[in-house]
């Protein structure tokens, strides 16, 4: 399965600045998906991640505040822009290799932003 | 739309205690299930699938049985120990999707020696 690095794994940030996360893949993957994780609550899909064009965002995420970059099929960013307390979070990189939609994702081990 | 509805939590138990989290799910098509665990700190590990009605899925002492005619997908275990505390969410995938998974709300393990 896929090993996948995400960085920073936790950061402390002042409200109004930007933070971007990294995922790295070691293998060429399908699909990539960014989520957010609140304190003790579920995940919620912020975005699928598009290889060579603009990612496909949920509802209530836009690519103003959430921009992400997908250049290849191993590697993707996503910045929390104009960060303020709410943005507080895990946010979890997860793939799916192949083209067989039955398969489970495979996850980072998030990175937990906390906004001053 | 799909979804997934877990028991509500937190759950605590003693050691060596039997685990049931109940897991329903409404979903077009014919999804595959999934138990997923979340280790303090971690990101999520897939604990076990099921691809197809009636399937079971196993691992680590955790076992779930796709039930069709009851839309659920309950994760058990006969003995569970302190290192199995845990958030566990259940989630359904398929192929009206394009790949994205629905994930239930997790439910918090806590196993007292």
């Amino acid at each position: 399965s896929a090993v996948i690095s995400q960085k920073p794994s936790r950061d402390i940030c002042q409200r109004g600045t930007s933070l971007t996360i990294q995922c790295q893949v070691d293998s060429q993957v399908t699909m990539m998906f960014w989520y957010r994780q609140q304190p003790g609550q579920s995940l919620t899909l912020i975005a699928t991640a598009n290889q060579g064009s603009e990612a496909t965002y949920e509802s209530g995420f836009v690519i103003d505040k959430f921009p992400i970059s997908r250049p290849n099929l191993t590697f993707s960013t996503l910045t929390v822009s104009n960060m303020s307390p709410e943005d507080s979070s895990i946010y979890l990189c997860s793939v799916l290799s192949g083209t067989d939609f039955n398969q489970p994702q495979h996850f980072g081990d998030g990175t937990r932003l906390s906004i001053l | 739309g799909d979804s997934v509805t877990q028991m509500e939590g937190p759950v605590t138990l003693s050691e060596e205690a039997f685990l049931t989290i109940n897991c329903t799910y409404t979903a077009t098509g014919y999804p595959s299930l999934f138990w997923y665990v979340q280790y303090p700190g971690e990101g999520l590990q897939l604990l076990l699938k099921a691809t197809k009605a009636d399937d079971k899925g196993s691992n680590k002492g955790f076992e779930a049985t796709y039930r069709k005619e009851t839309t659920s997908f309950h994760l058990e275990k006969g003995s569970v120990q302190v290192s199995d505390s845990a958030v566990y969410f259940c989630a359904l995938s398929g192929d009206t999707n394009a790949g994205k998974s629905t994930f239930g709300d997790g439910t918090t393990l806590t196993v007292k020696p």
